[in-house]
Protein backbone atom coordinates (compact mmCIF):
# COMPACT_ATOMS: atom_id res chain seq x y z
CA UNK A 1 0.00 0.00 0.00
CA UNK A 2 1.31 3.22 -0.59
CA UNK A 3 1.70 5.66 1.77
CA UNK A 4 0.65 9.12 2.77
CA UNK A 5 1.83 11.66 -0.29
CA UNK A 6 2.03 15.14 0.30
CA UNK A 7 2.72 17.69 -2.34
CA UNK A 8 4.53 19.93 -3.15
CA UNK A 9 7.44 18.62 -0.79
CA UNK A 10 9.73 21.69 -1.33
CA UNK A 11 8.06 25.28 -1.40
CA UNK A 12 9.31 28.96 -1.15
CA UNK A 13 6.91 32.31 -0.90
CA UNK A 14 6.92 35.28 0.37
CA UNK A 15 5.79 37.58 3.05
CA UNK A 16 1.65 37.80 2.36
CA UNK A 17 1.17 35.93 -0.58
CA UNK A 18 -0.62 32.50 0.41
CA UNK A 19 -0.20 28.70 -0.05
CA UNK A 20 -1.51 25.29 -0.47
CA UNK A 21 -0.56 21.76 0.44
CA UNK A 22 -1.65 18.86 -0.85
CA UNK A 23 -1.98 16.00 1.04
CA UNK A 24 -3.33 12.09 0.09
CA UNK A 25 -3.85 9.70 2.52
CA UNK A 26 -2.93 5.99 2.66
CA UNK A 27 -5.80 4.27 0.16
CA UNK A 28 -8.63 3.52 2.57
CA UNK A 29 -7.83 5.84 5.22
CA UNK A 30 -10.55 8.76 6.25
CA UNK A 31 -8.79 10.97 8.74
CA UNK A 32 -6.35 13.38 7.71
CA UNK A 33 -4.46 15.05 10.65
CA UNK A 34 -1.92 18.37 9.85
CA UNK A 35 0.77 19.27 12.20
CA UNK A 36 3.14 21.92 12.03
CA UNK A 37 6.74 21.28 13.21
CA UNK A 38 9.40 24.21 13.80
CA UNK A 39 12.83 24.33 15.59
CA UNK A 40 11.39 26.73 18.36
CA UNK A 41 7.68 24.89 18.63
CA UNK A 42 8.37 21.69 17.88
CA UNK A 43 5.28 19.41 16.44
CA UNK A 44 1.77 21.60 16.94
CA UNK A 45 -1.73 20.14 15.84
CA UNK A 46 -2.93 22.15 13.44
CA UNK A 47 -6.30 20.41 12.36
CA UNK A 48 -7.88 17.18 11.74
CA UNK A 49 -10.45 16.24 8.74
CA UNK A 50 -12.93 12.81 8.60
CA UNK A 51 -15.55 12.58 6.35
CA UNK A 52 -14.78 16.18 5.30
CA UNK A 53 -15.63 17.66 8.14
CA UNK A 54 -13.40 19.28 10.41
CA UNK A 55 -13.26 17.31 13.75
CA UNK A 56 -10.20 19.68 15.86
CA UNK A 57 -8.74 22.52 15.59
CA UNK A 58 -5.67 23.77 17.22
CA UNK A 59 -4.19 26.65 18.52
CA UNK A 60 -3.77 28.77 15.32
CA UNK A 61 -4.48 31.89 13.70
CA UNK A 62 -7.48 31.77 10.91
CA UNK A 63 -5.04 32.23 8.53
CA UNK A 64 -4.92 28.83 8.46
CA UNK A 65 -7.25 26.64 7.00
CA UNK A 66 -8.02 23.31 5.58
CA UNK A 67 -10.81 21.04 3.87
CA UNK A 68 -11.11 17.75 2.83
CA UNK A 69 -12.83 16.29 -0.13
CA UNK A 70 -14.66 13.34 -1.06
CA UNK A 71 -12.04 10.99 -1.96
CA UNK A 72 -10.21 11.97 1.49
CA UNK A 73 -7.46 13.80 -0.04
CA UNK A 74 -6.86 16.91 2.05
CA UNK A 75 -5.86 20.40 1.65
CA UNK A 76 -4.38 23.00 3.85
CA UNK A 77 -3.95 27.05 3.43
CA UNK A 78 -2.00 29.33 4.97
CA UNK A 79 -2.80 33.58 3.72
CA UNK A 80 -1.21 36.03 4.42
CA UNK A 81 2.04 34.16 4.96
CA UNK A 82 4.20 35.41 7.59
CA UNK A 83 7.94 34.53 8.32
CA UNK A 84 7.29 32.85 11.25
CA UNK A 85 5.15 30.41 8.93
CA UNK A 86 8.17 28.74 7.66
CA UNK A 87 8.16 25.15 8.99
CA UNK A 88 7.87 21.42 8.11
CA UNK A 89 4.08 20.82 7.54
CA UNK A 90 3.54 17.08 7.72
CA UNK A 91 0.21 15.32 7.09
CA UNK A 92 -0.95 12.08 8.47
CA UNK A 93 -3.89 9.96 8.09
CA UNK A 94 -5.59 6.93 10.15
CA UNK A 95 -8.32 4.45 9.16
CA UNK A 96 -10.94 6.05 11.21
CA UNK A 97 -10.93 9.08 13.47
CA UNK A 98 -7.41 9.52 14.83
CA UNK A 99 -8.56 9.44 18.00
CA UNK A 100 -9.81 5.67 17.30
CA UNK A 101 -6.62 4.63 15.54
CA UNK A 102 -2.87 4.98 14.63
CA UNK A 103 -1.75 8.08 12.62
CA UNK A 104 0.89 7.49 9.48
CA UNK A 105 2.74 10.50 8.39
CA UNK A 106 4.18 11.69 4.81
CA UNK A 107 7.51 13.40 4.30
CA UNK A 108 6.05 16.66 4.66
CA UNK A 109 6.35 19.71 3.06
CA UNK A 110 8.68 22.42 3.65
CA UNK A 111 7.84 25.40 3.33
CA UNK A 112 10.42 28.59 3.46
CA UNK A 113 8.57 31.84 4.11
CA UNK A 114 10.78 35.25 2.94
CA UNK B 1 -2.19 19.92 31.37
CA UNK B 2 -1.32 17.30 29.45
CA UNK B 3 2.33 17.49 28.59
CA UNK B 4 4.95 15.08 27.04
CA UNK B 5 8.66 15.57 28.39
CA UNK B 6 11.50 13.77 26.76
CA UNK B 7 14.35 15.60 29.10
CA UNK B 8 17.62 14.37 26.73
CA UNK B 9 18.09 16.68 24.10
CA UNK B 10 20.49 14.88 22.54
CA UNK B 11 22.32 11.25 22.80
CA UNK B 12 25.52 9.95 21.21
CA UNK B 13 26.36 6.31 21.25
CA UNK B 14 28.50 4.05 19.49
CA UNK B 15 27.32 1.63 17.35
CA UNK B 16 26.19 -1.63 18.95
CA UNK B 17 25.61 0.41 22.67
CA UNK B 18 22.67 -0.56 24.15
CA UNK B 19 20.73 3.25 24.66
CA UNK B 20 17.76 4.24 26.47
CA UNK B 21 15.22 7.17 25.56
CA UNK B 22 13.57 8.95 28.56
CA UNK B 23 9.48 9.68 28.20
CA UNK B 24 7.61 10.72 30.70
CA UNK B 25 3.67 12.39 30.33
CA UNK B 26 1.32 14.21 32.29
CA UNK B 27 -2.14 13.72 31.78
CA UNK B 28 -5.61 13.38 34.09
CA UNK B 29 -6.89 11.37 31.62
CA UNK B 30 -7.72 7.26 32.67
CA UNK B 31 -7.99 6.52 29.15
CA UNK B 32 -5.41 7.42 26.96
CA UNK B 33 -2.44 6.52 24.21
CA UNK B 34 0.95 6.70 24.32
CA UNK B 35 3.28 6.67 21.11
CA UNK B 36 6.94 6.61 19.99
CA UNK B 37 7.70 7.90 16.40
CA UNK B 38 10.98 8.01 14.69
CA UNK B 39 11.86 10.55 12.16
CA UNK B 40 15.03 10.75 9.84
CA UNK B 41 16.64 13.17 7.91
CA UNK B 42 13.94 12.97 5.38
CA UNK B 43 11.26 14.66 7.28
CA UNK B 44 8.93 11.82 7.38
CA UNK B 45 7.48 10.81 11.11
CA UNK B 46 7.73 6.82 11.10
CA UNK B 47 5.38 5.10 13.17
CA UNK B 48 7.38 2.75 15.98
CA UNK B 49 4.64 2.04 18.82
CA UNK B 50 1.34 2.41 20.41
CA UNK B 51 0.62 1.95 23.53
CA UNK B 52 -2.97 1.81 25.56
CA UNK B 53 -3.23 3.01 28.97
CA UNK B 54 -4.44 -0.38 29.84
CA UNK B 55 -2.01 -2.35 28.78
CA UNK B 56 1.36 -2.17 31.17
CA UNK B 57 2.84 -4.80 29.58
CA UNK B 58 6.58 -4.49 28.08
CA UNK B 59 6.94 -4.78 24.45
CA UNK B 60 9.64 -6.04 22.14
CA UNK B 61 10.33 -5.69 18.76
CA UNK B 62 13.43 -7.29 17.42
CA UNK B 63 16.36 -4.55 18.88
CA UNK B 64 13.47 -2.22 20.15
CA UNK B 65 11.88 -2.31 23.37
CA UNK B 66 9.22 0.00 25.45
CA UNK B 67 8.68 0.01 28.88
CA UNK B 68 5.43 1.52 29.82
CA UNK B 69 4.76 2.25 33.63
CA UNK B 70 1.66 3.86 34.60
CA UNK B 71 3.15 4.41 38.23
CA UNK B 72 6.06 6.70 37.34
CA UNK B 73 4.05 7.80 33.86
CA UNK B 74 6.91 6.76 32.25
CA UNK B 75 7.30 4.78 28.68
CA UNK B 76 10.77 4.55 27.78
CA UNK B 77 12.26 2.87 24.63
CA UNK B 78 15.48 1.50 24.53
CA UNK B 79 17.60 0.25 21.06
CA UNK B 80 19.60 -2.70 21.72
CA UNK B 81 22.87 -3.09 19.91
CA UNK B 82 22.13 0.09 18.06
CA UNK B 83 23.44 0.71 15.04
CA UNK B 84 24.07 3.85 12.42
CA UNK B 85 20.82 3.77 10.80
CA UNK B 86 19.22 4.37 13.92
CA UNK B 87 20.42 7.57 13.74
CA UNK B 88 17.76 10.05 14.27
CA UNK B 89 15.26 12.42 16.43
CA UNK B 90 12.56 10.33 18.29
CA UNK B 91 9.40 11.58 19.37
CA UNK B 92 7.34 10.58 22.33
CA UNK B 93 3.44 11.72 21.54
CA UNK B 94 0.37 11.20 24.08
CA UNK B 95 -2.64 11.63 22.52
CA UNK B 96 -4.76 13.99 24.02
CA UNK B 97 -8.06 13.43 26.35
CA UNK B 98 -11.30 15.41 26.96
CA UNK B 99 -14.01 14.88 28.43
CA UNK B 100 -15.97 13.21 25.92
CA UNK B 101 -13.42 11.19 25.10
CA UNK B 102 -9.87 10.80 23.58
CA UNK B 103 -10.00 13.80 20.50
CA UNK B 104 -6.64 11.52 18.65
CA UNK B 105 -4.61 14.99 18.18
CA UNK B 106 -0.91 14.12 19.28
CA UNK B 107 0.74 15.96 21.96
CA UNK B 108 4.45 15.54 20.71
CA UNK B 109 7.56 15.58 23.25
CA UNK B 110 10.58 17.99 21.80
CA UNK B 111 11.93 14.75 21.08
CA UNK B 112 15.39 13.29 21.31
CA UNK B 113 18.36 12.95 18.14
CA UNK B 114 20.06 9.76 18.95
CA UNK B 115 23.76 9.60 16.68
CA UNK B 116 24.75 6.24 16.15
CA UNK B 117 28.53 6.03 15.36
CA UNK B 118 30.41 3.63 13.68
Amino acid sequence: KAGVTQTPRYLIKTRGQQVTLSCSPISGHRSVSWYQQTPGQGLQFLFEYFSETQRNKGNFPGRFSGRQFSNSRSEMNVSTLELGDSALYLCASSSLLAAQETQYFGPGTRLLVL
Amino acid sequence: AQKVTQAQTEISVVEKEDVTLDCVYETRDTTYYLFWYKQPPSGELVFLIRRNSFDEQNEISGRYSWNFQKSTSSFNFTITASQVVDSAVYFCALSEGSISGNTGKLIFGQGTTLQVKP
